[in-house]
């Protein structure tokens, strides 16, 4: 799977869109973008995944050059529970049977 | 609909006893991860289960680990004799199997496993 790098934390200001920013400049043609995030303590939640083409579900969306060298998870109205550990992962989908491969992730800190 | 559950959620044992943590998938998932963050490490896969065949498991770090899923339904990871390095949190996931599944993994609660 390919790597990815993104910033080690970030801070946003309660209501306002926090953006994520990831790079993968290595990624291969059938290797999706996912994202997940981990609050404090809990296991880690699904947020999203992409090809190419941009995505938006109730939780997020999900931005994806047209290179597909980066991409940016996009929180449009952040909430002091978006606190987390974001994670964005590149993997191939194919039959749900790929581990995933968790970087250091990016602590998002929401306030007030 | 229930999702991926563990037990125990926290559990203190001594370096060389034998610890067995569970978890059960969400139902119909047939993918089950099993998944480990160590103090201050990324979160690494450890194996993964399709019903009861062991897929890949070239995460586990030594013969000490055993991970079982007899049936297909829930599945045990044992870890014998315990050593300090073993302390974290144990994650399991699971996911569908079979095209038109979304893939996504649902993760459990974890375990906490503390070695003292």
């Amino acid at each position: 799977d390919a790597k990815t790098t993104q910033p080690p934390s970030m801070d946003c200001a309660e209501g306002r869109a926090a953006n994520l920013p990831c790079n993968h400049s290595t990624i291969s043609g059938n290797e999706y973008v996912y994202w997940y995030r981990q609050i404090h303590s809990q296991g880690p939640q699904y947020i999203i995944h992409g090809l190419k083409n941009n995505e938006t579900n109730e939780m997020a969306s999900l931005i994806i050059t047209e290179d597909r060298k980066s991409s940016t998870l996009i929180l449009p109205h952040a909430t002091l529970r978006d606190t987390a550990v974001y994670y964005c992962i590149v993997r191939v989908k194919e039959g749900g049977g790929n581990k995933l491969t968790f970087g250091t992730g990016t602590q998002l800190k929401v306030e007030l | 609909e229930a999702g991926v559950t563990q037990f125990p959620s926290h559990s203190v044992i001594e370096k060389g006893q034998t610890v067995t943590l569970r978890c059960d998938p969400i139902s119909g998932h047939d993918n089950l991860y099993w998944y480990r963050r160590v103090m201050g490490k990324e979160i690494k896969f450890l194996l993964h289960f399709v019903k009861e065949s062991k897929q890949d498991e070239s995460g586990m770090p030594n013969n000490r680990f055993l991970a079982e899923r007899t049936g297909g339904t829930y599945s045990t990871l044992k870890v014998q004799p315990a050593e300090l390095e073993d302390s974290g949190v144990y994650f399991c996931a699971s996911s569908q199997l079979g095209a038109g599944g979304s893939y996504e993994q649902y993760f459990g609660p974890g375990t906490r496993l503390t070695v003292t």
